[in-house]
């Protein structure tokens, strides 16, 4: 499979635990987006990542989540001591290129947190 | 700021009726438009997209969706649905050199066999 791929695809956490969701994007994608879904709610930006550097990160909750994407191996999202609300899908996109390179999606992870 | 809205959470039809889905967006400048399909368990596929010159853009699976600039809208439009066309749509945009897409809520769509 040659898309891009997350995992896991569900996760279950308990309250102040941490949760790391990965994803490896599309063979010679060097972009990698992350957005979050609400229950009812459209995809909102997260984070936007190249290779070894955060271009942008305005959409990233302040506190207890971080996002990287390493030289070598996948991007994590890292969630610290989770809370109930944190409760969502998360989406990794990939692109080629910069703005007009379309982002394919992975099948996103299912975090729960009890 | 720059905001996607979707006129309807859900829509149910009958096999082999038309379809419209509206999305209309705000932003003041260039704009890139896109929609995404999610079938039941699966990941968001891109349906179509448009980015410059011809605003009635063809998609896959018989979707085309028209960009009307004085409207602000990219109606996603398939003249006869399937009932293999069950899924939530979802319309985003993105701004002339930005990179951020900015997401409609979706909408559900339920075809009746």
């Amino acid at each position: 499979n040659a898309g891009v791929m997350q995992n896991p695809r569900h996760l279950v956490r308990r309250r102040g635990q941490e949760a790391r969701l990965r994803c490896s994007p599309m063979k010679g994608h060097s972009h990698v987006y992350w957005y979050r879904q609400l229950p009812e709610e459209g995809l909102k930006f997260m984070v936007y990542l190249q290779k070894e550097n955060i271009i942008d990160e305005s959409g990233m909750p302040k506190e207890r989540f971080s996002a990287e994407f390493p030289k070598e191996g996948p991007s994590i999202l890292r969630i610290q001591q989770v809370v109930r609300g944190d409760s969502a899908a998360y989406f990794c996109a990939s692109s080629l290129g910069g703005s007009n390179q379309p982002q394919h999606f992975g099948d996103g992870t299912r975090l729960s947190i009890l | 700021a720059q905001s996607v809205s979707q006129h309807n959470h859900h829509v149910i039809l009958s096999e082999a009726a038309s379809l419209e889905l509206g999305c209309n967006y705000s932003y003041g400048g260039t704009v890139n438009l896109f929609w995404y399909v999610q079938y039941p368990g699966q990941h968001l596929q891109l349906l179509l997209k448009y980015f410059s010159g011809d605003p009635l853009v063809k998609g896959i699976k018989g979707f085309e969706a028209e960009f009307i600039k004085s409207k602000f809208s990219f109606n996603l439009r398939k003249p006869s649905v399937q009932w293999s066309d069950t899924a939530e749509y979802f319309c985003a945009v993105k701004g002339g050199s930005n990179y951020q897409l900015i997401w409609g809520a979706g909408t559900k769509l339920i075809i009746k066999p």
